[in-house]
């Protein structure tokens, strides 16, 4: 069973708009949450990240926001841009390295 | 540099060759990992090496061998695969191997025949 699930597998919006893209967690134990972003012939690159400790953290156009009590959290992208169009995978911990991760949303920002 | 560096980024196989992957970072980490990513599944962990010893083997059959020689580095020997092992092989690196951003490489892309 999937501990980390993005139901999403494709996300379309127009550039200049907000992309949000969501990630649900069963494991009530996760504490610590990642965000990648990977590009067609690349690796995983780090984007963001949020401890169970707050609910929201920012970096730029990038926010993610934590809803516990839901076991959900969002990433979101104000504004979109097209070299945003990307597969984004959300990754959650309970406390160690080992990660577990979703099956990615792909998104496509459009121009 | 590239932080996180993988090579071959291809590698075709049959089920009788031995081959080795080769993962080198750059950014003074101290924990390396190998993860496996099949189509259309999440990244599994295969292997976790903190300050050279291993610390993980998530049950990955024996076919997968990991060395690592030094922090800098890590390989995974690959022998007498399968099919079904065919995928995307990522290494990534981070600080410690404790809760802490992992950064990947490009990672190679196996298929075996």
């Amino acid at each position: 069973d999937q501990q980390v699930k993005q139901n999403s597998p494709s996300l379309r919006v127009q550039e200049g708009r907000i992309s949000i893209l969501n990630c649900d967690y069963t494991n009530s134990m996760f504490d610590y949450f990642l965000w990648y972003k990977k590009y067609p012939a690349e690796g995983p690159t780090f984007l963001i990240s949020i401890s169970s400790i707050k609910d929201k953290n920012e970096d730029g156009r990038f926010t993610v926001f934590l809803n516990k009590s839901a076991k959900h959290l969002s990433l979101h992208i104000v504004p979109s841009q097209p070299g945003d169009s990307a597969v984004y995978f959300c990754a959650a911990s309970a406390g160690t390295y080992k990660y577990i991760f979703g099956t990615g949303t792909r998104l496509k920002v459009l121009a | 540099e590239t932080g996180v560096t993988q090579t071959p980024r291809h590698l075709v196989m049959g089920m009788t060759n031995k081959k080795s992957l080769k993962c080198e970072q750059h950014l003074g980490h101290n924990a390396m990992y190998w993860y496996k990513q099949s189509a259309k599944k999440p990244l599994e962990l295969m292997f976790v090496y903190s300050l050279e010893e291993r610390v993980e083997n998530n049950s990955v059959p024996s076919r997968f061998s990991p060395e690592c020689p030094n922090s800098s580095h890590l390989f995974l020997h690959l022998h007498t695969l399968q099919p079904e092992d065919s995928a995307l092989y990522l290494c990534a690196s981070s600080q410690e191997a404790l809760v802490d951003i992992q950064y990947f490489g490009a990672g190679t892309r196996l298929s075996v025949l």
